[in-house]
């Protein structure tokens, strides 16, 4: 089955830095990235999605990198700010969509001020 | 936007107790919803997948004798932890799918005492 490895498990940077998660993935089938941010105590959100036909798409301060051939994705988060602190999950799937999805251990980001 | 709500959002109970969990889609239906549980600042874990009108799908190491889920209707799936023990204290999150995103509930934490 899939497997989805992300790094780091921590990243603390300063506000107004950016900000760069990564994940690779095991599968080659899989063909969608949906990347969450997760608020302690809270349901995980989707804040940014890719899909295996286009290598990098951007909304606002986030934006998303996939790398196919390599078999990795990375987040990335500009002009950090104190409320983009909580935890990142990546995943993937093979199904195009939300059936199926493995993910990431999480990434706990920290701005600090 | 889409909206999966749970109940409930907290619930402690004995040793050897019963607990049934809700997760309801509230503006939409949703022939697949997916129940994971999550350890505190670990990633989410895939239980099973619920089915509507069918039996659920469960992971590998899941009990399904212990972990009941029933998919009645389009817009409710259950998750009941039978006899629940301390070691079921958990974050249990439910999510259901609207074309590629996954919409999560809030989660139940549960305390078994």
């Amino acid at each position: 089955g899939e497997n989805v490895e992300q790094h780091p498990s921590t990243l603390s940077v300063q506000e107004g830095d950016s900000a760069v998660i990564k994940c690779t993935y095991s599968d080659s089938a899989s063909n969608y990235f949906p990347w969450y941010k997760q608020e302690l105590g809270k349901r995980p959100q989707l804040i940014i999605d890719i899909r295996s036909n286009v290598g990098e798409k951007k909304d606002q301060r986030i934006a998303v990198t996939l790398n196919k051939t390599a078999k990795h994705f990375s987040l990335h988060i500009t002009e950090t700010q104190p409320e983009d602190s909580a935890v990142y999950f990546c995943a993937a799937s093979t199904g195009g969509g939300a059936d199926g999805l493995t993910f990431g251990k999480g990434t706990h980001l920290i701005i600090q001020p | 936007g889409a909206v999966v709500s749970q109940h409930p959002s907290r619930v402690i109970c004995k040793s050897g107790t019963s607990v049934k969990i809700e997760c309801r889609s509230l503006d939409f239906q949703a022939t697949t919803m997916f129940w994971y549980r999550q350890f505190p600042k670990q990633s989410l874990m895939l239980m099973a997948t619920s089915n509507e009108g069918s039996k659920a799908t469960y992971e590998q190491g899941v009990e399904k004798d212990k972990f009941l889920i029933n998919h009645a209707s389009l817009t409710l799936s259950t998750l009941t932890v039978t006899s629940a023990h301390p070691e079921d204290s958990s974050f249990y999150i439910c999510s259901a799918g609207l074309e590629v995103a996954l919409h999560f509930g809030n989660g139940t934490r549960l305390t078994v005492t």
